[in-house]
């Protein structure tokens, strides 16, 4: 089975300055997605950026950026310039290639990320 | 448009009692996905409904059921409540694999 593990249970940055949360997963499996969901107060989940895992190159989300190290088993989340609204909870999230419905996320323990003005 | 819709959005109930929550998807989307996310935890999938039938399910027992209806809402039943149920229960719609989460309903078994 997939795990997600994220070390980090919280975090915090000076507004405007730039932010590395981390994400590491456990799998035998050789095409995945990779993702990173933020879930403010509201509670709803928010896709912040997706990755697939035969993709060499690193994915960009205008502020945000991923570091994907597939032999390390890493998944980073960059965010740049960092905005007061981008205090969250941050969920990194492993769906198998072979999940043809799309559904079966495993998320990991989530980063409480701290924006200071 | 709304996007994804749940009801109620807080509930209490006792122990071995049995609780509903709804769910209706966002406009177009023909598949809802049932996640549970205890305090402190990431959500973990329950089900997916698709045609109104269970396609994929979670680790999860026997006492969560659940329905979809022809307009593609869905009801996540659970059966005798044990205070570990008590969880943020989000549900997911989703069409051609773009889901999109609603904003859960927060159930606390007493």
């Amino acid at each position: 089975a997939q795990t997600v593990t994220q070390s980090q249970p919280e975090m915090s940055v000076q507004e405007a300055e730039t932010v590395t949360l981390s994400c590491t997963y456990d799998t035998s499996e050789s095409d995945y997605y990779l993702f990173w969901y933020k879930q403010p107060p509201s509670r709803q989940m928010i896709l912040v950026i997706r990755q697939e895992a035969y993709k060499q190159q690193n994915a960009t989300e205008n502020r945000f950026s991923v570091n994907f190290q597939k032999a390390a088993k890493s998944f980073s989340l960059k965010i740049s310039d960092s905005q007061l609204g981008d205090a969250a909870m941050y969920f990194c999230a492993y769906r198998s290639y072979r999940d043809n419905y799309g559904q079966n996320f495993v998320f990991g323990p989530g980063t409480r990320l701290s924006v200071l003005p | 448009d709304a996007g994804v819709t749940q009801s109620p959005t807080h509930l209490i109930k006792t122990r071995g009692q049995q609780v509903t929550l709804r769910c209706s998807p966002k406009s177009g989307h023909d598949t809802v996905s049932w996640y549970q996310q205890a305090l402190g935890q990431g959500p973990q999938f329950i089900f997916q409904y698709y045609e109104e039938e269970e396609r994929q399910r979670g680790n999860f027992p026997d006492r969560f059921s659940g329905h979809q209806f022809p307009n593609y809402s869905s009801e996540l039943n659970v059966n005798a409540l044990l205070l570990g149920d008590s969880a943020l229960y989000l549900c997911a719609s989703s069409l051609r694999g773009s889901q999109l989460f609603g904003s859960g309903t927060r159930l606390t078994v007493v």
